[in-house]
């Protein structure tokens, strides 16, 4: 049980394009769901968090704008990269809580591996 | 605010060895405190967690964690390690309020990078 899809796992783009990656909690309904960024070799960075139904918050620092996130409903978060450029190419991880009993627990995706060039 | 500490970036043992991972943290109240695992180029995988009760907690793959409040440590134990365990290891702890209201946030450590030698 408590899992969480993210698709793709990988995409590569052109600068100046916009990526959209999904997040699926597959067994449960998420009500809160959190997107995360991580450098190679370096720990998780949390860009922002999202609830079903509302705007997202987003962490110190990150770009609003940039960084489009969708709750749209208890089983689905997406994130937009929107006009990507190298400098977003990153490895990003969602993950999601709110398995009855576990709403401590965040669940992850496998992660998506973007690419801009 | 919270902050937890990984002393360990990269630690080497050899296929059958005891393994101990240390992790400790910056916090007032009692912590939610979790350890997970990432293989290359995936996500995250719980291995285990403590919110209360025993502190000596047991998790997947025949891990085990121990919550020290006096050291304000979580240090994660595997009395044998199998090569499948190569892996890199984060200790995380949830950000509550004073209250102990959780805000669902996790503080990761910087991770310790798991070799395992034939």
């Amino acid at each position: 049980g408590a899992v969480v899809s993210q698709h793709p796992s990988r995409v590569i783009c052109k600068s100046g394009t916009s990526v959209k990656i999904e997040c699926r909690s597959l067994d449960f309904q998420a009500t809160t769901m959190f997107w995360y960024r991580q450098f190679p070799k370096q720990s998780l960075m949390l860009m922002a968090t999202s609830n079903e139904g509302s705007k997202a918050t987003y962490e110190q620092g990150v770009e609003k704008d940039k960084f489009l996130i969708n709750h749209a409903s208890l089983t689905l978060s997406t994130l937009t990269v929107t006009s990507a450029h190298p400098e977003d190419s990153s490895f990003y991880i969602c993950s999601a809580s709110g398995v009855p009993g576990a709403k401590n627990i965040q669940y992850f995706g496998a992660g998506t591996r973007l690419s801009v060039l | 605010a919270q902050s937890v500490t990984q002393p360990d970036i990269h630690i080497t043992v050899s296929e059958g060895a005891s393994l101990e991972l240390r992790c400790n943290y910056s916090y007032g109240a009692t912590p939610y405190l979790f350890w997970y695992v990432q293989s290359p180029g995936q996500g995250l995988q719980l291995l285990l967690k403590y919110f209360s009760g025993d502190t000596l907690v047991q998790g997947i793959k025949g891990f085990e964690a121990e919550f020290k409040r006096s050291q304000s440590s979580f240090n994660l134990r595997k009395p044998s390690v199998h090569w499948s365990d190569a892996a890199e290891y984060f200790c995380a702890v949830v950000t509550t309020n004073a209250g102990g209201t959780s805000y669902g946030k996790l503080t990761f450590g910087q991770g310790t990078i798991l070799t395992v030698h034939p």
